[in-house]
């Protein structure tokens, strides 16, 4: 299965602020997403990352907040913007390809204080 | 949408006994059922997963079965080990690898040694 980093591993950020989370897959993947995992919680997928166009958002996220980019098979990044308490969480990328179980990274553990 | 309930939310095993985790679907049009289990730090890892044409499968003391007609599927780990002990979720898609996946809320699974 494919290879995926994500960066950085974990942050700790002040409020009002933004994190740009980077996921790099060693080889070309169809389908890229967006996760977020809230403490002790289960996961819920934020978007699907497209490759040259803008990304789907699932229902209660909203691209202002949770802005993402993919400018090819390999690399997406996605920012947590105007950060607050309650965006603390571990943030996962995953990939999917057709016909493929969807592999996740290790996520981005992120406190906001 | 999809609503996956699963059960128990957390279990304790001795080792060397079985486990066994449930899950329950709603929506009909599911028809790829993965297992994920979550070490803490690290991302979910897929460890067993099943199509809806086929009623259980196995791989050496991991197994999952499926009934289709009451919507719920099932993860058995026999002979238990220490490093079994994690956080497992179940999942459920409409299009395996190219669609969200809705995660169950987990079981946190302790084998007590």
């Amino acid at each position: 299965s494919a290879v995926i980093s994500q960066k950085p591993s974990r942050d700790i950020c002040q409020r009002g602020t933004s994190l740009t989370i980077q996921c790099q897959v060693d080889s070309q993947v169809t389908m890229m997403f967006w996760y977020r995992q809230q403490p002790g919680q289960s996961l819920t997928l934020i978007a699907t990352a497209n490759q040259g166009s803008e990304a789907t958002y699932e229902s209660g996220f909203v691209i202002d907040k949770f802005p993402i980019s993919r400018p090819n098979l390999t690399f997406s990044t996605l920012t947590v913007s105007n950060m607050s308490p309650e965006d603390s969480s571990i943030y996962l990328c995953s990939v999917g390809q057709n016909n493929q179980p969807q592999h996740f990274g290790d996520g981005t553990r992120l406190s906001i204080l | 949408g999809e609503n996956v309930e699963q059960h128990p939310s957390t279990l304790s095993v001795q080792e060397g006994d079985s486990a066994v985790i449930k899950c329950t679907y709603s929506d009909s049009a599911s028809n790829y059922f993965p297992w994920y289990k979550q070490e803490l730090g690290k991302g979910p890892q897929l460890i067993i997963d099943i199509r809806s044409n086929v009623g259980e499968k196995k791989d050496q003391r991991i197994a999952v079965t499926l009934n289709k007609t009451a919507k719920h599927f099932s993860l058995h780990i026999t002979e238990t080990q220490p490093e079994d002990s994690a956080v497992y979720f179940c999942a459920a898609s409409s299009l395996l690898g190219a669609n969200n996946l809705f995660f169950g809320t987990g079981t946190r699974l302790t084998v007590i040694p």
